[in-house]
């Protein structure tokens, strides 16, 4: 069965370092989304990503933040500048109608 | 926004018990989604269910739109199956997915 695939599981990052997260979609997919979870608190909302733009982004996701599509196959996240706060699980999300949405296992960030 | 409520915030069973998990959701809905996190944080999915029930396993899950809630049944339930149980709807302005709090279940032996 296809699954949304991360890398890396785990990345520790000094702060005020950039780092890029990493996710393969399902193939056919077409929606796109990040979500953090800070540790111990619920899942929230970053951005989805639809037709090579982004179609909805949260408070969270501000000028540190961007997403790209480089390839047909790979989705990004990158924090410019990352804060101890930045500090959480980031979840990739991909989805074919902007319905259901499949998880990818997770990238979790320390900032020290 | 959307409000997503979810009870019981704790429950703790023996192995063998059955539990209903419940999500209450302020407004009309185009997506539901049952999520269980496992220990090692990874989110998977159990069910996509904006309305009506489906089955998987000793899992259950109902949906009733019209009255804005989901229920999710766990049957017999096994060591395996502790863990923090998420339901997530969509933020009706476009595809986000809205989260609770969650369920934190604990089933001992």
């Amino acid at each position: 069965e296809p699954e949304v695939t991360q890398t890396p599981s785990h990345q520790v990052t000094q702060m005020g370092q950039e780092v890029i997260l990493r996710c393969v979609p399902i193939s056919n997919h077409l929606y796109f989304y990040w979500y953090r979870q800070i540790l111990g608190q619920k899942v929230e909302f970053l951005v989805s990503f639809y037709n090579n733009e982004i179609s909805e982004k949260s408070e969270i996701f501000d000028d540190q933040f961007s997403v790209e599509r480089p390839d047909g196959s790979n989705f990004t996240l990158k924090i410019r500048s990352t804060k101890l706060e930045d500090s959480a699980m980031y979840f990739c999300a991909s989805g074919t109608t902007g319905y259901e949405q499949y998880f990818g296992p997770g990238t979790r960030l320390t900032v020290t | 926004g959307i409000q997503v409520e979810q009870s019981p915030p704790d429950l703790i069973l023996q192995e063998g018990a059955n539990s209903t998990l419940r999500c209450n959701f302020s407004d009309s809905v185009n997506n539901l989604q049952w999520f269980h996190q496992n220990p090692w944080g990874q989110l998977i999915n159990l069910f996509y269910i904006p309305s009506g029930t489906k089955q998987n396993g000793r899992l259950s899950a109902t949906t009733v739109a019209t009255e804005r809630y989901s229920l999710l049944y766990i049957s017999s339930s096994q060591t395996t199956d502790s863990g923090v149980y998420f339901c997530a709807v969509d933020d009706q302005a476009g595809t986000a997915l809205i989260f609770g709090k969650g369920t934190t279940l604990s089933v001992s032996s």
